[in-house]
């Protein structure tokens, strides 16, 4: 079937420790996005990509990194950097013509 | 200033009564606008989304949204609520006059449905 898979489902980390967020898609999308979820916030765009090679900051870019090598996958790291980093993080991708996003079920980090 | 804003951040209906959620938007053109579920633990599934043409939009689920531009607005109504429509839902833009091609959601409104 065609999706989204983000992986791992639940993360834990200490702190001090980068951690990089696993998302892939086998939906042809050229666009790719990454939101992070706080309770009560909504979704904050953190990274997006319109195309392979090429990303764009979002809201909240701050402490986290991303690459697009391939068109299927857009990893997510959440750096040292990142002072507040236990969340809900969810990945996106769109066909871009109307700009609806499918998302994948979303990965749950908890640093300890 | 916020893109989207969604009125009540708590919605709760008896089972068959009127569901309303509101959302009011700020663009200096009429933007993409969409509303997604989402259930616990999970990603958002999209109910439905305005482009252009009829401002009415129907989704799934029974869902239906109107786009009024005069106020802004794209209140998300169901006309009878039933216990699995309890979830959180999101109202989303894609503004047209920026050249940012990401949705700005709003803060969500989570609906509890009452027996």
């Amino acid at each position: 079937d065609g999706g989204i898979t983000q992986s791992p489902k639940y993360l834990f980390r200490k702190e001090g420790q980068n951690v990089t967020l696993s998302c892939e898609q086998n939906l042809n999308h050229d666009a790719m996005y990454w939101y992070r979820q706080d309770p009560g916030q909504g979704l904050r765009l953190i990274y997006y990509s319109q195309i392979v090679n090429d990303f764009q900051k979002g809201d909240i870019a701050e402490g986290y990194s991303v690459s697009r090598e391939k068109k299927e996958s857009f990893p997510l790291t959440v750096t040292s950097a990142q002072k507040n980093p236990t969340a809900f993080y969810l990945c996106a991708s769109s066909p871009g013509s109307t700009g609806e996003l499918f998302f994948g079920e979303g990965s749950r980090l908890t640093v300890l | 200033a916020q893109s989207v804003t969604q009125l009540g951040s708590h919605v709760s209906v008896s089972e068959g009564a009127l569901v309303l959620l509101r959302c009011n938007y700020s663009s200096s053109v009429p933007p993409y606008l969409f509303w997604y579920v989402q259930y616990p633990n999970q990603g958002l599934q999209l109910l439905l989304k305005y482009t252009t043409g009829a401002t009415l939009v129907k989704g799934i689920n029974g869902f239906e949204a109107e786009f009024k531009k005069s106020e802004t607005s794209f209140h998300l109504t169901k006309p009878s609520a039933h216990m699995s429509d309890a979830a959180e839902y999101f109202c989303a833009v894609r503004r047209m006059d920026t050249g940012r091609r990401a949705l700005t959601f709003g803060s969500g409104t989570r609906l509890q449905v009452q027996p």
